[in-house]
């Protein structure tokens, strides 16, 4: 496609399920990014993705949340036992790394609501 | 750690210009970014500043002073399509690329 994808765009889960958020970067792009953001908030980083590996993680505020990517394309975020603080709009980002201005293609976000 | 530091909230008249400011305390620094992001909308990437130094893309420019650890975005001939959360973010040495960002300026332009 032409820009990044996130399924899906909404998801309305109890507390306690699992949710998973999934994101189709832009094609080309080897560079991919998960944030949260909280309403009226700016963006926390969560993960960076470079090709199918992550070297960074610090942002997974806990061991419920971990992400993968694979064949350097499609990303998927889980969320376990998920808490009522987990609700945000979760967003995805991709960039090609020879970008120098490292600008960053977002996509649409997730908006993720624990009853 | 870092921290960013924006206003809140700024208000503008149509036509006219407003510059949103951006402070920043970080343990390294790459650059520093701005997005635009609209109600219900996806950030958008608007300029980046690598070096020192004023950089324009059409209505938009962006001033980058290291040595004051501050930046700000300026909009000139204000539209009332401007409204919006704007952020500043600053790109991290940590070799992943990742953007720290500011919690956001809203702008509302009245008519």
């Amino acid at each position: 496609g032409a820009g990044v994808s996130q399924s899906p765009s909404n998801k309305v889960t109890e507390k306690g399920k699992d949710v998973e958020l999934r994101c189709d970067p832009i094609s080309g792009h080897t560079a991919l990014y998960w944030y949260r953001q909280s309403l009226g908030q700016g963006l926390e980083f969560l993960i960076y993705f470079q090709g199918n590996s992550a070297p960074d993680k610090s942002g997974l505020p806990s061991d419920r949340f971990s992400a993968e990517r694979t064949g350097g394309s499609v990303s998927t975020l889980t969320i376990q036992r998920t808490q009522q603080e987990d609700s945000a709009v979760y967003l995805c980002a991709s960039s090609s790394v020879v970008s120098g201005n490292n600008e960053q293609f977002f996509g649409p976000g997730t908006r993720l609501t624990v009853l | 750690g870092q921290s960013l530091e924006q206003p809140s909230e700024v208000t503008a008249v149509e036509g006219a210009i407003v510059q949103i400011n951006c402070t920043y305390q970080t343990s390294g620094f790459y650059g520093l970014s701005w997005y635009q992001q609209h109600d219900g909308g996806a950030p958008t990437f608007l300029s980046y500043n690598g070096l020192d130094g004023l950089e324009e893309t059409g209505r938009f420019s962006s001033f980058l002073s290291r040595s004051d650890s501050y930046g700000y975005l300026l909009l000139q001939e204000l539209q009332m399509k401007d409204s919006a959360s704007y952020f500043c973010a600053v790109r991290l040495p940590t070799g992943a690329n990742n953007l720290f960002f500011g919690t956001g300026t809203r702008l509302t332009v009245i008519p």
